[in-house]
């Protein structure tokens, strides 16, 4: 079954600032990734996914992630963070043959003045 | 107009006690889930419904038992409510099977187990 890996629990940033989450996965095929975020107290809004194609997708609130195979990554981009974008961020990866969604352990992003 | 409802938002309860959690999406989505989230904020799958069909079944006690009674709805009822159950529960639906389509999740039902 596939798997994710967050390498990082908890992040802080300066508003402003760029931003980077980790998302690893491991998966024998070709895999659907997707990075979610939550917000306390809510349910989880999907960011961005990526299925095929080109390998960096862009995402609402103005996020995106870049697949790199060799890597088995799928990291996730802020170009300037805003205080509203402090929440748990969530990796997942899906697979072609069967429902299973696998998440991430998640992290923790916490936005500075 | 909510897509993926849950209801109780909140449950408290006293250990030893049998609760539910309903669940229903109006986005004619096929795929249900349920995902168990812990204080760590760690996200379990727990089951999987297709057209009413069971597809996961992780390794979860029998005390939680689904039920489907048709592609819109996925409820949770767990017997003998225990302390480690407390957590928040989502459920979740998906347009497609086996393709792994994205997630639409509920706002979260948090029981609390005393």
């Amino acid at each position: 079954a596939q798997s994710v890996t967050q390498p990082d629990i908890h992040i802080t940033v300066s508003e402003g600032a760029s931003l980077e989450l980790r998302c690893n996965y491991s998966y024998g095929a070709t895999p659907y990734l997707f990075w979610y975020v939550q917000s306390p107290g809510q349910g989880l809004q999907l960011l961005l996914k990526y299925f095929s194609g080109d390998t960096l997708v862009q995402g609402i609130k103005g996020f995106e992630a870049e697949f790199k195979r060799s890597q088995s990554s799928f990291n996730l981009r802020k170009p300037s963070v805003h205080w509203s974008d402090a929440a748990e961020y969530f990796c997942a990866v899906g697979a072609l043959n069967n429902n299973d969604m696998r998440f991430g352990a998640g992290t923790r992003l916490t936005v500075k003045p | 107009d909510t897509a993926v409802s849950q209801t109780p938002k909140y449950l408290v309860t006293q250990m030893g006690n049998d609760k539910s959690i309903k669940c229903e999406q109006n986005l004619g989505h096929d795929t249900m889930y349920w995902y168990k989230q812990d204080s760590k904020k760690f996200l379990k799958i727990m089951f999987s419904y297709n057209n009413k069909e069971l597809i996961i079944n992780e390794t979860v006690p029998n005390r939680f038992s689904p039920k489907s009674p048709d592609k819109a709805h996925l409820n949770l009822h767990i017997n003998s409510l225990e302390l480690g159950d407390s957590a928040v529960y989502f459920c979740a639906s998906s347009p497609r099977v086996g393709a792994g389509g994205e997630l639409f999740f509920g706002e979260g039902s948090r029981l609390t187990v005393l």
